[in-house]
């Protein structure tokens, strides 16, 4: 079946370093790739989505990039703040009406 | 205003009561699906609804029955509440499941305490 497998947490950064949130996922298909944020006391929102490979997703300085031949989904940004603490979620959709999510990773940025 | 709302936001019971979480999307969307998220952030897809029909069920036990009197609302309801069902239940709906590009709209989320 599907999975899809991210960095352990927590992460710990200070602001205006450098992330990586690493994802790879394994699946039978052709699948589309996003990537969740949940904000403390929210529901998750997706933050950006790739939907074939080399497809780069992109949204608030954050990015992903779909790679086929390593089959991963790794999200990045070059300078994080303090509000950009949340978990995030890396996620496949391939079957109808079924997404799968990774475990989440606990971003926090300290000043 | 709001995409996709739940109610109650907060619920506390004691065991082996009945309770219910509602939910609805003004999205317009096709489907609807509930999640069960425990203390480790672990998310779970429990269930989903595609115009009021059943297309997922997970392995919930069946104490746990949803029901979608629309396409617009899923509905939740729990019997006999166990100490383990205490968790973050989230509604979420999404536009069409035939393609594999559909964005899930996630709901506030209900948080469940059994006492």
């Amino acid at each position: 079946g599907n999975s899809v497998t991210q960095m352990e947490g927590p992460v710990t950064l200070s602001e205006e370093a450098f992330l990586t949130i690493n994802c790879t996922y394994t699946a039978t298909g052709y699948p589309s790739l996003f990537w969740y944020v949940q904000y403390p006391g929210e529901g998750l929102q997706l933050l950006l989505k790739a939907t074939k490979a080399d497809d780069k997703g992109s949204n608030k300085g954050f990015e992903a990039t779909y790679r086929k031949e390593t089959t991963s989904f790794h999200l990045e940004k070059g300078s994080v703040q303090v509000s950009d603490s949340a978990v995030y979620f890396c996620a496949l959709s391939e079957n109808a009406g079924k997404s799968t999510f990774g475990d989440g990773t606990t971003l926090t940025v300290k000043p | 205003d709001t995409a996709v709302s739940q109610t109650p936001k907060y619920l506390v019971t004691q065991m082996g009561n009945d309770k219910s979480i509602k939910c609805e999307q003004n999205l317009g969307h096709d489907t609807m699906y509930w999640y069960k998220q425990d203390s480790k952030k672990f998310l779970k897809i429990m269930f989903s609804y595609n115009n009021k029909e059943l297309i997922i069920n997970e392995t919930v036990p069946n104490r746990f029955s949803p029901k979608s009197p629309d396409k617009a609302h899923l509905n939740l309801h729990i019997n006999s509440l166990e100490l383990g069902d205490s968790a973050v239940y989230f509604c979420a709906s999404s536009q069409d499941p035939s393609g594999n590009t559909d964005t899930q709209y996630f709901g506030p989320g209900t948080r469940l305490t059994v006492l």
